[in-house]
Parts: C-alpha cells; structure tokens; sequence
C-alpha cells in the first residue's frame, strides 16, 4: 500500500504570504498509460466536506482561484497558494489515486500569522 | 448542479450493521466510480472503498475488509454502503464523493479509480454501546 506523508503537520503564514505544503509518497506516483502524476490536493474548512482543488499533481479544478497551484512529479509534490487569503485557512490534504488502496496524507492545517 | 446526499447513520452497538445511502443528481451516476471517505471526531480523511461505474469491481480498506459492502444501483442514481461487525472505530462522518473521470465500456478496464470531484455534507456514523 502506498503511504503519504504531509509535512509540515500545520503552517502559520501571514496574510499576502506564499503557503507551501509538501506531501511525499512511498512509491512513484507517475501514471505510464498518460504520463501523469496520480495526486490530487483537496482543502477542507471546518463543519464541511472536502473540495477539490488539484488532480493529476498540476491541473487546477474549474472554479478553484489561481493564486492555488500543484507541483511535482514521482514522489514529492507540493501545493503552493500565492498571496493567502482570510478564506485560505483551512486544513489540506493530499491523496494517490496511483494504486488501490487510495490514501491520503494525515493533512496540513494552514493558519494565519 | 452535481450534488450528493448521503442517509442512513445514527447510532448503533457493536457488532450491529447500519447501510447508507448516497443519491446522486445532476450527472450521469452510471458513467462514474463512486467512492466513500470517512472522518473519524478530529481526525483526518480515511479512504474507505470504491465502486466502478458499473458496478462490477470494488476495492476495501484493508479496515473494513470483510466488513463493509458497497454497491450502486444506476437506475436510482443511488449509492450504498453496507457495514456489518460494526466497531466503536468505525465511529465517523461518511463522506460519499464521485470519481473525477467518466468511464464507459471501452475505458476505466483496470484502473477506474481517481480523484474525488464531487462530495456530499457526509452522514454521521457512532458506534456505542
């Protein structure tokens, strides 16, 4: 089974700010039929469901702000919001699709400094 | 819009069953793999199962393996989680979430899992005696 791995566990940045959130995997998660990384990002706020932000490592949901983008390739990825926002905070959760049983990383809760 | 409305949690005693239900609008429900996601009180996301579009394959969490069935009935846009030898640590919110790719006879053969792009409110699930 594939395990993921966010660090850091919770991130302070100050409003304006770039926030980077890494999530490293056991085993490449390098899709062979598309050439694509299996990893999606997703931000949950407190009281709601998860939503989508990021799939295939790099492409950004419909709707989903700009200033959030996805990196990475093989094991190590990151998320990066450009210029955080009050509505950022949040806590991030990375997931592979690569192989069943999908996972996820434990999460990142992003506050405000 | 593309909504998902999960029912069926309460409470429950060990080892008693408890079945959910996740009904679906606003896209093809038999088109896509669906999957359940559950929150235990303060926790993080766990990955639970999948089911393929049509219904054939499954994949478990090796937790509820053995435990949990799920299945989809296309013709009520309905998705369902059957959970049997319910333990005090299956005590959760149940997320039911649509996979992101369409799938149809010609695609999805092997791999018909993927990122979850639609979720509903979640159900909530306590297991106590």
């Amino acid at each position: 089974d594939i395990v993921m791995t966010q660090s850091p566990d919770s991130l302070a940045v100050s409003l304006g700010e770039r926030a980077s959130i890494n999530c490293k995997s056991s085993q490449s998660l390098l899709y062979s039929s598309n050439n694509q990384n299996s990893l999606a990002w997703y931000q949950q706020k407190p009281g709601q469901p998860p939503k989508l932000l990021i799939y295939w490592a790099s492409a950004r949901e419909s709707g989903v702000p700009d200033r959030f983008s996805g990196s990475g390739s093989g094991t190590d990825f990151t998320l990066t919001i450009s210029g955080l926002q009050a509505e950022d905070v949040a806590v991030y959760y990375c997931q592979q699709y690569h192989s069943a049983p999908c996972s996820f990383g434990q999460g990142t809760k992003l506050e405000i400094k | 819009q593309e909504r998902l409305v999960e029912s069926g949690g309460g409470v429950v005693q060990p080892g008693g069953s408890l079945r959910l239900s996740c009904a679906a609008f606003g896209f093809t429900f038999s088109a896509h793999g669906m999957h359940w996601v559950r929150q235990a009180p303060g926790k993080g996301l766990e990955w639970v199962t999948i089911v393929s579009y049509d219904g054939s394959n499954q994949y478990y969490a090796d937790s509820v393996k053995g435990r949990f069935t799920i299945s989809k009935d296309n013709s009520k846009d309905t998705l369902y989680l059957q959970m049997n030898s319910l333990r005090p640590e299956d005590t959760a919110v149940y997320y039911c979430a649509k996979d992101g790719v369409r799938c149809s006879s010609t695609s999805c053969l092997t791999h018909f899992y993927s990122y979850m792009d639609v979720w509903g409110k979640g159900t909530t699930v306590i297991v106590s005696s």
